[in-house]
């Protein structure tokens, strides 16, 4: 099982939109309604940010957003603060005996 | 408020084994499925495994990478997490986060990681 393919970066100005892309396979995002969001600052554990595709957990900001097309699910931050600057990881369900699958990650840069 | 607590890391060479534990408060344990996925260091996020909830038949299953040389367990009468970690390698180095698995197999919260550094 391959991880699921993300950009290494995206950047953006403060109060700009940024998106994430992570693409899978019929196999894992494009079959399930189970991709979820992580971000993760430098030297501290994850946090969900986004599950069953569009989801925001309590606490978690309405900025973030999640959604899906065919085998690529994506994260947009709208509104770019200063701390939103971290990495972030998809993850989804897939059909194979991995169960879960997490993407390659992206380094979000506030400008 | 829910808390997650790894402990049982630390530097152990190749071949050798470590049990890793996590303790956990804020939730009911013995309901929750739990999993533990591990962050190589510079790496990316990697799942390591899953135990079911008693309820739900109590199963495990585990990775590619690891299944035969790491086995999860949990103990519900002290809300405690466990992963017996064999025949290690250095690959294995990592921080090991433990999670539960909530709604739509997504991970919840998370421990803050211990560290496991295999090497000679």
């Amino acid at each position: 099982q391959s991880a699921l393919t993300q950009p290494a970066s995206v950047s953006g100005s403060p109060g700009q939109s940024i998106t994430i892309s992570c693409t899978g396979t019929s196999s894992d995002v494009g079959g399930y309604n189970y991709v979820s969001w992580y971000q993760q600052h430098p030297g501290k554990a994850p946090k969900l940010m986004i599950y069953e595709v569009s989801n925001r957990p309590s606490g978690v900001p309405d900025r973030f957003s999640g959604s899906k097309s065919g085998n690529t699910a994506s994260l947009t931050i709208s509104g770019l603060q200063a701390e939103d600057e971290a990495d972030y990881y998809c993850s989804s369900y897939t059909s194979s005996s991995t169960f879960y699958v997490f993407g390659t990650g992206t380094k979000v840069t506030v400008l | 408020e829910v808390q997650l607590v790894e402990s049982g890391g630390g530097l152990v060479k190749p071949g050798g084994s470590l049990r890793l534990s996590c303790a956990a408060s804020g939730f009911t344990f013995s309901n929750a499925w739990m999993s533990w996925v591990r962050q190589a260091p510079g790496k990316g996020l990697e799942w390591v495994g899953r135990i079911k909830s008693k309820t739900d038949g109590g199963t495990t299953d585990y990775a590619a990478p690891v299944k035969g040389r790491f086995t999860i367990s949990r103990d519900d009468s002290k809300n405690t997490l466990y992963l017996q970690m064999n025949s290690l390698k250095t690959e294995d180095t990592a921080v090991y986060y433990c999670t539960n698995v909530a709604s739509g197999y997504a991970f919840d919260y998370w421990g803050q990681g211990t560290l496991v550094t295999v090497s000679s």
